[in-house]
């Protein structure tokens, strides 16, 4: 059976602070993997990865795939508290199927 | 440009009743994907249609069932509503493979 699995689950931080937040998967016939935020409504998209070692940035949020240990990481430096959210990683399979973790939720204290 | 739409935004039902949730996207977009997100649980699919004619069961399909109507739409219905199903919907639309993007989301809630 696919797992996504995310960790941690939840974590509090200070503003300015650094955040790393982790996906590991076990995904039969993997095609990618993305991340999305989500803030009480519905997930916005944030990276997509097919790549191994081939970051990927948008301000202060960036990304990294490693295929061979199964796994992306996602970063978020200078916090500020309109990051909190709940950060989701998921993976697409070559049958169409997008598979997503359970999320980790990021609170941010001014 | 609306994006991805659902109807409703919020509904009540009994156990036993049936309704159909709707959604649209006007992106031209092949694929298209029913959630349900639940406390604690991520998104969890419930059904996908990859293209226009073909529809495929995802993880938790037991209970429902969807109708890809032409390119734009994609309902989802439930026949006989119990309060495990109580829920929030999400339908979403990509291109193949693609980032995909979601609607508003329907709450349900079955007494």
């Amino acid at each position: 059976e696919d797992k996504v699995v995310q960790s941690p689950l939840s974590l509090v931080v200070h503003e300015g602070d650094t955040v790393t937040l982790n996906c590991s998967y076990e995904v039969t016939n993997f095609r990618s993997l993305l991340w999305y935020k989500q803030e009480k409504k519905a997930p916005t998209f944030l990276f997509m990865l097919t790549s191994s070692g081939i970051e990927k940035k948008s301000g202060r949020l960036s990304s990294i795939l490693d295929k061979k240990e199964l796994f992306s990481i996602l970063n978020i430096t200078a916090t500020q508290t309109g990051d909190s959210a709940i950060y989701l990683c998921a993976v697409y399979r070559n049958d169409y199927k997008l598979s997503f973790g359970a999320g980790t939720t990021v609170t941010v204290r001014a | 440009n609306a994006g991805v739409t659902q109807t409703p935004k919020f509904q009540v039902l009994k156990t036993g009743q049936s309704m159909t949730l709707q959604c649209a996207q006007d992106m031209n977009h092949n694929s298209m994907y029913w959630y349900r997100q639940d406390p604690g649980m991520g998104l969890r699919l419930i059904y996908y249609s990859a293209s226009e004619g073909t529809t495929d069961k995802g993880e938790v399909p037991n209970g429902y069932n969807v109708s890809r109507l032409n390119k734009r739409e994609f309902s989802l219905r439930l026949e006989s509503a119990a309060p495990s199903q109580t829920s929030v919907y999400f339908c979403a639309s990509s291109r193949t493979y693609n980032e995909q993007f979601f609607g508003p989301g329907t709450r349900l809630t079955v007494l």
